[in-house]
């Protein structure tokens, strides 16, 4: 167990929803990073937040925002859903940099329907 | 374009065998390299990384800039050692996952 939480574990929504999905870093992490991993695309790392501020930004799509809290938890949003967005979602957190090690959570697995 | 090959989908080898994973990447500043491994049911980890040069589970993986490669490999792989193998490479605001290799080790 890496200590990086995320919920929910699987989610089933229908086009042009929105979802929001949590994730908590490991105790003493600052970045957290978001990750989406489909069958055609791999694992495509979206967006890192370091301390609450936006550090470093991917192939992450205008109808997706993420943001880190206070308390270090962060979201990520995703809006006007498509079917092309069923994948799953993986949270990692690391100390500091992008080049550290990361801890990676278990993930959520969205589905679009 | 920053990029991450793994050129093999999939790798089968018989236990006790030597194994290579194969992994290149496109050079662009001092990028650090990882391989990362899903095994079954579990989440994704860390196997090693360049800066620490370790030997973890008996595996090594060497930087070389003149082929832009970090191939990873094995003397004798063991079953336990089959899982889903994922090449990295993080810049400084980037970060990119090769599209993993399944290792198959048969007994």
């Amino acid at each position: 167990d890496s200590g990086v939480t995320q919920t929910p574990k699987h989610l089933i929504t229908a086009t042009g929803q929105r979802v929001t999905l949590r994730c908590s870093p490991r105790s003493g992490d600052l970045s957290v990073y978001w990750y989406q991993q489909s069958l055609d695309q791999g694992l495509q790392f979206l967006i890192q937040y370091y301390n609450g501020e936006e550090r470093a930004k991917g192939n992450i799509l205008e109808r997706f925002s993420a943001q880190q809290f206070p308390d270090l938890h962060s979201e990520l949003n995703l809006s006007s859903l498509e079917l092309g967005d069923s994948a799953l979602y993986f949270c990692a957190s690391s100390v500091d940099l992008l080049q550290e090690t990361q801890y990676f959570g278990p993930g959520t697995r969205l589905l679009v329907l | 374009a920053q990029r991450v090959t793994q050129p093999e989908k999939l790798l089968s080898v018989f236990k006790g065998a030597p194994v290579e994973l194969k992994c290149n990447y496109s050079y662009s500043g001092s990028p650090e390299l990882f391989w990362y491994v899903q095994y079954s049911r579990q989440r994704l980890q860390l196997l090693l990384r360049h800066i620490s040069r370790e030997s973890i589970k008996g595996f090594t993986a060497d930087l070389n800039k003149g082929e832009t490669s970090f191939h990873l490999k094995k003397p004798f792989a063991q079953e336990e050692d089959s899982a889903m193998y994922y090449c990295a490479k993080a810049g400084v605001r980037d970060m990119r996952f090769g599209a993993g290799t399944r290792l198959t080790v048969k007994p």
